[in-house]
């Protein structure tokens, strides 16, 4: 089986271009993570889907980032406007529906540098 | 909000020495708790999980018990190997309603030597 598909891996942006980060979550799952990985963070728990409806954005910054589901076999983060501050590895994790072992399956990751 | 404290940003060890690795939470439930590790130009994976007071999680030689009592899930190796490095995390989930995100340390960078 295919894990969580992220593209693309590696974005070099200038400042204030916009940016789109694409994901494909493990076939079956219903569930969508992102989290931004910085070394001075960590991770950052960033939104949610389920079913792909919204179930929490509470960590999206809420200006210039937005995610979608439209369908169940793909996910974007778009980042509008961006900062060198948003430079860092976005990644994307999938688990399966009801289960909530937190077993989270992650993408490689879309590294966005912001020059 | 719920929050995971890593103690050690980076732990140096040479192979066959014992590993620890603390991590404390603050959750306003009974979470779920979780040790992630992370290789190199990877994403990160579960290593195991408990969600229990005093249920021991193992994995690999890896373990960690939950301990509610000091809000901790330290965790322990008796004898580390050289690709035993990574980035560990420790995380929780309240699962409280249906949200089930998890929420993360900021990660532990350990580093063994042969």
């Amino acid at each position: 089986n295919a894990g969580v598909i992220q593209t693309p891996r590696h974005k070099v942006t200038g400042k204030g271009q916009e940016a789109t980060l694409w994901c494909e979550p493990i076939s079956g799952h219903s569930a969508v993570f992102w989290y931004r990985q910085t070394i001075v963070q960590g991770l950052e728990f960033l939104t949610y889907f389920r079913n792909q409806a919204p179930i929490d954005d509470s960590g999206m910054p809420k200006e210039r980032f937005s995610a979608q589901m439209p369908n169940q076999s793909h996910s974007t983060l778009k980042i509008q406007s961006t900062q060198p501050q948003d430079s860092a590895v976005y990644l994307c994790a999938s688990s399966r529906q009801g289960a909530n072992t937190g077993q989270l399956y992650f993408g490689e990751g879309s590294k966005l540098t912001v020059l | 909000g719920d929050s995971v404290t890593q103690t050690e940003g980076q732990v140096a060890l040479s192979e066959e020495d014992f590993l620890t690795i603390h991590c404390n939470y603050s959750a306003s439930g009974y979470p779920t708790l979780f040790w992630y590790v992370q290789y190199p130009g990877e994403g990160p994976q579960l290593l195991f999980r408990a969600s229990r007071d005093k249920e021991k999680g193992s994995s690999r030689g890896f373990e960690a018990t939950y301990d509610k009592g000091t809000t901790s899930f330290h965790l322990r190796k008796a004898s580390v190997q050289e690709s035993d490095s990574a980035v560990y995390y420790c995380a929780l989930s309240d699962g409280g309603g249906s949200n089930y995100k998890l929420t993360f340390g900021k990660g532990t960078l350990l580093t063994v030597t042969p």
